[in-house]
């Protein structure tokens, strides 16, 4: 199976920082790769597929990139909404896995 | 709009079986592979099984296989997880999921239910 990982594992910023998630796949995924974010108590909401493509009303804020092994989410500009935490998801083969989580709250 | 609605979960002892069940609505279900995922509480998720829209192709993750059984009956717009042999390390929410396509493979989640409680103890 895929193993993914994430860096940090939580993090604290202000209100307008950008802010960079790290996800990285045990072996090469080409960009079958997912972002979630899941706000406390609420069902995980896609945010990217393809590794960079934005979803249908995630704002643009919001972008991917990376392809193989190494992703990334940039936040470009935290808000408070985005107080939440983060996955990402290989769906390159099943079983599909996931990454641990990020935590991002508001410094 | 598409819904998916959760149900049959609950309390039950280690070592006996559950059935979950998802009702869908809002969009053509045969034509859309479907899959399960949970999520322990205050944890991280974990794909457990998929199914594609005619029913020929499914998986499972590992911590399942030969335990869980899904199924579908497009005619009742219904998809199953059948849970034998549930074990404490099942307890989780169970969310059932809409795949992007008819295919299980290749799929990321985006249209999610709200999600059922299964707690395994004695």
């Amino acid at each position: 199976d895929i193993q993914m990982t994430q860096s940090p594992s939580s993090l604290s910023a202000s209100v307008g920082d950008r802010v960079t998630i790290t996800c990285r796949a045990s072996q090469g995924i080409s960009n079958y790769l997912a972002w979630y974010q899941q706000k406390p108590g609420k069902v995980p909401k896609l945010l990217i597929y393809e590794a960079s493509t934005l979803q249908s009303g995630v704002p643009s804020r919001f972008s991917g990139s990376g392809s193989g092994t190494e992703f990334t989410l940039t936040l470009g500009s935290l808000q408070p909404e985005d107080v939440a935490t983060y996955f990402c998801q290989n769906y390159n083969s099943a079983p599909y896995t996931f990454g641990p989580g990020t935590k991002v709250d508001i410094k | 709009e598409v819904q998916l609605v959760e149900s049959g979960g609950g309390l039950v002892q280690p070592g006996r079986s559950l059935r979950l069940s998802c009702a869908a609505s809002g969009f053509i279900f045969d034509d859309y592979a479907m899959h399960w995922v949970r999520q322990a509480p205050g944890r991280g998720l974990e794909w457990v099984s998929g199914i594609s829209g005619n029913g020929g192709s499914l998986g499972y993750a590992d911590s399942v296989k030969g335990r869980f059984t899904i199924s579908r009956d497009n005619a009742k717009n219904s998809l199953y997880l059948q849970m034998n042999s549930l074990r404490a390390e099942d307890t989780a929410f169970y969310y059932c999921i809409k795949g992007p396509w008819s295919g299980y493979f290749l799929s990321y989640f985006y249209s999610w239910g709200q999600g059922i409680l299964v707690t395994v103890s004695s």
